[in-house]
């Protein structure tokens, strides 16, 4: 049991269309963050909710990439036109100061 | 910007082996070093280090943190192919609100019956 839930576990699409994550926590954790890992690097942050609010994005999240986390329990990450360049594993986690990480999705973008 | 290196990158070693993995870091304001193992999907937690010199232990696994060198090790004694895993080092600057993680690259760690 991580403590969060991620939906879907893998996506296949194709360069330019839409796609959208969604991360559920198990029981009430009001801090949530995603994460986003490439082979063989470690994961690296993109943004964090406390309840609904979206206090801290990374450069790292363009223009083309949004979260929200409405009425403060599950979360869902979109990214717009994808690239190739966005395949990766996206990764929610929960937690004060250590965190616990969900399964993650893995993106293909071909 | 705060920076997590892990060496080896990638290691081999038979059933029973003692491993040590190392975990160098360069950040602006230390708080605490995390360890974790990465096996298909999640990484899941193992050990947070904040203090030099008190060593962490669970089971076959330990690790220890040195402040003043500025690195922390992970050993796991009488590894088993169980072990085999990606073990992550991160530091995470957490003050108090959120707890933005810094990672290395991993150490792919690989044990051979």
């Amino acid at each position: 049991d991580t403590g969060v839930s991620q939906d879907p576990r893998h996506k296949i699409t194709k360069r330019g269309q839409n796609v959208t994550f969604r991360c559920d926590p198990i029981s009430e954790h009001n801090r949530l963050y995603w994460y986003r890992q490439t082979l063989g690097q470690g994961p690296e942050f993109l943004t964090y909710f406390q309840n609904e609010a979206q206090l801290e994005k990374s450069r790292l999240l363009s223009d083309r990439f949004s979260a929200e986390r409405p009425k403060g329990s599950f979360s869902t990450l979109e990214i717009q036109r994808t690239e190739q360049g966005d395949s990766a594993m996206y990764l929610c986690a929960w937690g004060r100061e250590k965190l616990f990480f969900g399964s993650g999705t893995q993106l293909s973008v071909l | 910007e705060d920076k997590v290196v892990q060496s080896p990158l990638s290691l081999v070693v038979h059933e029973g082996d003692t491993v040590t993995l190392n975990c160098s870091y360069e950040v602006t304001n230390f708080r605490s070093l995390l360890w974790y193992k990465q096996e298909k999907k999640a990484p899941t937690f193992l050990f947070m280090l904040t203090s030099s010199g008190i060593e962490k232990k669970s089971g076959r696994l330990s690790s220890i943190l040195d402040k003043k060198e500025l690195f922390s090790i992970l050993n796991i004694t009488a590894t088993q192919t169980g072990d085999s895993a990606i073990y992550l080092c991160a530091h995470t600057n957490y003050t108090g609100a959120n707890s933005k993680l810094t990672f290395g690259k991993g150490i792919t760690l690989s044990v051979r019956p």
